[in-house]
């Protein structure tokens, strides 16, 4: 365990499904981050939050919609999917919004469309 | 956009030979991170170097920072089959809030 808690772990859903992701974190950091992971591409960084605000908004579609109710908590709501939208999908927390530390992952949620 | 760029994308080693991959980018930094990632679970952060720093050891680790060239390399020595993994550099950008750009990774295989 990382202390970056991501449920669910694998998630199937069809396109027009809603879904929540969700990740916790208990080390105290004030930082959390949304990465995708498709196969064959770089991590991309989809959403920052900085002491509950967004700070980023990495040009996402807006099928995807995160919410940061307090410090500990990151979720990301999913509606309207397609199928390219399967991808790992990774939250990551940090002491600080600034990347003058390591970031601390969670195990990730393996989302497929159908 | 891309930041960092691992080189080799694949890597296989004989268990206990020494592995080598080296990480290139494009802008000035203040840090330089690798972190290691199992097939289909999370990254696990490894090291950071500070821009102040040419080397830094951790265990069997060994990563070197060259900020003239832009490049930083990561030796694993004593190699491990428990080694395999994908190993990814990342480095701070500055493009609205500051974040944590990631490279494609290297991947390595150990084998027994």
């Amino acid at each position: 365990e990382t202390g970056v808690t991501q449920t669910p772990r694998h998630l199937v859903m069809g396109m027009t499904n809603k879904k929540s992701l969700k990740c916790e974190q208990h080390l105290g950091h004030n930082a959390m981050y949304w990465y995708k992971q498709s196969a064959k591409k770089p991590l991309e960084l989809m959403f920052v939050y900085s002491l509950e605000e967004r700070v980023e908004n990495n040009s996402v579609p807006s099928r995807f919609s995160p919410e940061c109710p307090n410090s500990s908590h990151l979720f990301l709501h999913l509606h309207t999917l397609q199928p390219e939208d399967s991808a790992l999908y990774l939250c990551a927390s940090s002491q600080d919004p600034y990347p003058n530390y390591g970031y601390t992952f969670g195990s990730g949620t393996r989302l497929t469309v159908v | 956009s891309q930041q960092g760029e691992e080189d080799p994308q694949a890597l296989s080693i004989q268990e206990g030979e020494n592995a080598t991959m080296n990480c290139s980018y494009k802008t000035s930094i203040n840090n330089l991170q690798w972190y290691r990632q199992n097939s289909g679970r999370g990254l696990v952060h490894l090291i950071l170097i500070r821009s102040n720093e040419r080397e830094k050891h951790s265990g069997r680790l060994r990563v070197t920072l060259d900020t003239s060239k832009k490049s930083s390399s990561l030796l694993i020595t004593a190699s491990r089959a428990a080694d395999t993994a994908s190993y990814f550099c990342a480095t701070p950008i500055i493009q609205g809030a500051q974040k944590l750009v990631f490279g494609q990774g290297t991947r390595l295989t150990i084998n027994p």
